[in-house]
Order: structure tokens, then C-alpha cells, then sequence
């Protein structure tokens, strides 16, 4: 069974560093990128970037550009979203979601439960 | 890309043919994707490439368009379809979603 697991609740303060993880079981890890969707209160689905968990390239959005890092580690199955200098706007619910592409399409098949991240003085 | 839904919201009843449109801002073939959200929830794949019903979704759900102009129908709308359903486009990074049609169940 494939199983998307992420990290807990966090709670920050402006200016500091979030890190969330999201560990994968059911599949081999690197067969499928993991992308990161964001979704602040009360709004819609927003893309943030993704891995490939095989040779770690990355991509992230525009609006986060210099802000996420994401990354994989292979050794135990994990993907990790980093938000930097983080601020009130960033409180939102942070989603991992496999990727499964082929050559006439690409979908989100399975997805993590979600971590809120709450970012408050 | 842009993607645009409509309506933003909607309420139907139990029984009711459901239809949900989306506009891509530039064609996209077929890289459309639907996926239901429930408050609390992760979203879920209901439809992929435009057309395709992922496995384990209800054949009430259904999908169609190319280019530009897709649709999501729920040919009988059950209670337990209510929630928020967004597309999603896979044809060009950045990846982007629809704004969201919220369903309420009358």
C-alpha cells in the first residue's frame, strides 16, 4: 500500500526555518518525483516545487524562489520541504504528493495528510 | 498557465446532473486533472487526463475536453459528494491548479 506519512504540527515565529518531512512507503522511492502543494486557510491549491528522488534535481515555484529547498534522502525513503524566513502569510497546510507521469499524462495519485504550519509573533 | 473555474460555488441536490468547468489561459491537449477535497483532507484523484477515471472513483464521475475547455460532471450527485473540487493542469511547470469549486448538497 502506498503511504505518504508527514511530519507534525509546527509552530513558528517570523524570520525562523520550517522543515517538514514526508516518508514514503508501498513503492520504490525513486521511481516518482515528490511535489510539495501548499494551501493557506480558507484558500485553493498552490504548487510549490518537487524532487526527483532519484538524482535530487529540484524546481521550485516563483513565489517561493530562494525561500524552499526541498530535498531526498534515499536511505530512508524521506522527502523534506525547508521554508525559510518564514512569515504570517506562510501559515498554511503544506501537502506531499506523488507524481505519477508517463509519456500523455501526469497526476497527483497519492498524497500526504497534510502538516499545518502556523507561523505566529 | 492560468486556470479558470466555474462556477466558484454551487448547490445541487441529491439526484442532480453536476457539471464543473475549467479553462486553461493556453491549450493544454489532454494534461487536465480533477481532484475532490473534503474539509480536513488531503485532495483526491478523481480524474486524470482529461478523461480517465483514477481507480476506485465512482463512475458518476466523469470527465472531458482537450485544448483549453475541460469538464467535470457528476452525473448523479450522491451526499457524500460535496466538497471542494479543483483541476489541475500537468502540461507545463509551474503546475497549476484551478481556484476551486465549492459543492454543497441542498
Amino acid at each position: 500500500e502506498v503511504q505518504l506519512v508527514q511530519s507534525g504540527a509546527e509552530v513558528k515565529k517570523p524570520g525562523a526555518t520550517v522543515k517538514i518531512s514526508c516518508k514514503v512507503s508501498g513503492y520504490t522511492f525513486i521511481d516518482f518525483y515528490i511535489h510539495w502543494v501548499q494551501q493557506a486557510p480558507g484558500k485553493g491549491l498552490e504548487w510549490m516545487g518537487f524532487v526527483d528522488p532519484e538524482d535530487g534535481e529540484t524546481m521550485s515555484a516563483e513565489k517561493f524562489q530562494g525561500r524552499v529547498k526541498v530535498t531526498a534522502d534515499t536511505s530512508v525513503d524521506t522527502v523534506y520541504l525547508e521554508l525559510n524566513s518564514v512569515r504570517s502569510e506562510d501559515t498554511a497546510v503544506y501537502y506531499c504528493t506523488r507524481a505519477f507521469c508517463d509519456d500523455s499524462t501526469c497526476q497527483y495519485d497519492f498524497w500526504g495528510q497534510g502538516t499545518l504550519v502556523t507561523v505566529s509573533s | 498557465i492560468q486556470m479558470t473555474q466555474s462556477p466558484s460555488s454551487l448547490s445541487a441536490s441529491v439526484g442532480d446532473r453536476v457539471t464543473i468547468t475549467c479553462r486553461a489561459s493556453r491549450s493544454i491537449t489532454t494534461y487536465l486533472n480533477w481532484y475532490q477535497e473534503k474539509p480536513g483532507k488531503a485532495p483526491k484523484l478523481l480524474i486524470y487526463a482529461a478523461s480517465s477515471v483514477q481507480s476506485g472513483v465512482p463512475s458518476r464521475f466523469s470527465g472531458s475536453g482537450s485544448g483549453t475547455d475541460f469538464t467535470l460532471t457528476i452525473s448523479s450527485l450522491q451526499a457524500e459528494d460535496f466538497g471542494t473540487y479543483y483541476c489541475q493542469q500537468s502540461y507545463g511547470l509551474p503546475n497549476s491548479f484551478g481556484q476551486g469549486t465549492k459543492l454543497e448538497i441542498k
